[in-house]
């Protein structure tokens, strides 16, 4: 069954940039790539989203390889807010069904 | 604020109990989205509803019933349930299905527990 992989846990610290890589091997043709930040309590939130090459907003930047077979969400100089869980998505095509598969999770944590 | 709105934000209910949970947003969007999020485990995405047509239902045990009324509102009325059914309920809309590479609006939850 196709899934997406991502780290469980990251740490790093306040300053420093940060990547998470999130493998999805079944991707369809047509899927974006979307990236998520979720704080306790709360629903995910949008952070960037991507097809192919590379995208850049005012929080994050996503990478993504020529096969689009992995993702790799680039935080530049994190703080202590940016400690969530983040969480990558896209579209994969099962046989004639259509779901949307979300990984895991990535727990980031940032330390002073 | 996302805008947006899920009700209530937490809820215990029997197993024997009917409940509704309800979402309301004002965003103009046309899809609305039912999630499951229970602890350690990824997003289940339940019930997807495009221009108030239930266009997806993945595998959702019967005694979750959605209702779309209009393209502002969603519900999820609960009956019967199970204690493994006690999780964070979480509602989204977007202009369009999401896999078309359209960013979603979440509400903040219902915390469900079943006793």
């Amino acid at each position: 069954l196709a899934k997406t992989t991502q780290p469980i846990s990251m740490d790093s610290y306040e300053g420093q940039e940060v990547n998470i890589t999130c493998s999805h091997n079944n991707i369809a043709t047509n899927d974006y790539i979307t990236w998520y930040q979720q704080f306790p309590s709360q629903g995910p939130r949008f952070i960037i989203q991507g097809y192919k090459t590379k995208v850049t907003n005012e929080v994050a930047s996503l990478f993504i390889p020529a096969d689009r077979k992995s993702s790799t969400l680039s935080l530049p100089r994190v703080s202590l807010s940016d400690t969530a869980v983040y969480y990558c998505l896209v579209g994969v095509r099962m046989d004639s069904n259509y779901q949307l598969i979300w990984g895991a999770g990535t727990k980031l944590i940032i330390k002073p | 604020e996302t805008g947006v709105t899920q009700t209530p934000r937490h809820l215990v209910m029997g197993m024997t109990n009917k409940k509704s949970l309800k979402c309301e947003q004002h965003l103009g969007h046309n899809a609305m989205y039912w999630y499951k999020q229970s602890a350690k485990k990824p997003l289940e995405l339940m019930f997807v509803y495009s221009l108030e047509e239930r266009v997806e239902n993945n595998s959702v045990p019967s005694r979750f019933s959605p209702e779309c009324p209009n393209s502002s509102h969603l519900f999820l009325h609960l009956h019967t349930l199970q204690p493994e059914d006690s999780a964070l309920y979480l509602c989204a809309s977007s202009q369009i299905r999401q896999s078309l590479g359209t960013e979603a609006f979440f509400g903040q939850g219902t915390r469900l527990t079943v006793v």
